[in-house]
């Protein structure tokens, strides 16, 4: 168990429609990561936040969008949903924001847009 | 543009043998190298840490050298067993970011 926890575990939902994945990191842990991994995709990389600020951005959608809270916990809200948003969702937690900082992932959240 | 490539072939090898996958990378003047673990459906874990002042880090039977003229890391699991089968990934900072390679696939046989 590494301590993150991302919910929910599955979801089935139509296309347009708009789901809020979330994520609470281990306890202590400042920084938040969220990756997309597609079937023949490797871990994409989305957003990254540190402290309740977003830190950096990768190739995420325009219908997606992010955030963290005051308790650290992060929620990704993905909207008007297409059939290549199925996908798993990853959140991953560090205690810094430095490159010699390990990450710790959830189990994920599988997303199936029907 | 930044580039962290792996063997899309899956690595199939004899239980007890010696498992031996590269990373190399373009684009990237990393100070660090991560390795880590994913089985089918779960998330990635973390399995080692390698600085560039460092040639070589071992931990158990896994072993990683990290090579920053030649732009390439090798992770090595010696003494293979079938519960080493999974996707092994390499992951760099760059751009505030931690991005990974695409992973490689071993198989270890019985």
């Amino acid at each position: 168990d590494s301590g993150v926890t991302q919910t929910p575990k599955h979801l089935i939902t139509a296309t347009g429609q708009r789901v809020t994945l979330r994520c609470s990191p281990r306890s202590g842990d400042l920084s938040v990561y969220w990756y997309q991994q597609s079937l023949d995709q490797g871990l994409q990389f989305l957003i990254q936040y540190y402290n309740g600020e977003e830190r950096a951005k990768g190739n995420i959608l325009e219908r997606f969008s992010a955030q963290q809270f005051p308790d650290l916990h992060s929620e990704l809200n993905l909207s008007s949903l297409e059939l290549g948003d199925s996908a798993l969702y990853f959140c991953a937690s560090s205690v810094e924001d430095s490159p010699g900082t390990e990450a710790f992932f959830g189990q994920g959240t599988r997303l199936t847009v029907v | 543009s930044q580039k962290i490539e792996q063997n899309s072939e899956a690595l199939n090898i004899q239980e007890g043998k010696t498992a031996t996958l590269t990373c190399n990378y373009t684009n990237y003047s990393p100070a660090y190298l991560q390795w880590y673990r994913q089985d089918p459906g779960r998330g990635p874990v973390f399995l080692l840490l390698i600085r560039e002042n460092e040639k070589e880090k071992r931990k158990e039977r896994l072993k990683v050298t990290f090579d920053t003229t030649l732009k390439q890391s090798l992770f090595h699991i010696t003494a293979s067993q079938p519960a080493d089968s999974a996707t092994y990934l390499c992951a760099l900072h760059g751009n505030n970011r931690l991005a990974f390679g695409k992973g490689n696939q071993v198989v270890v046989i019985p």
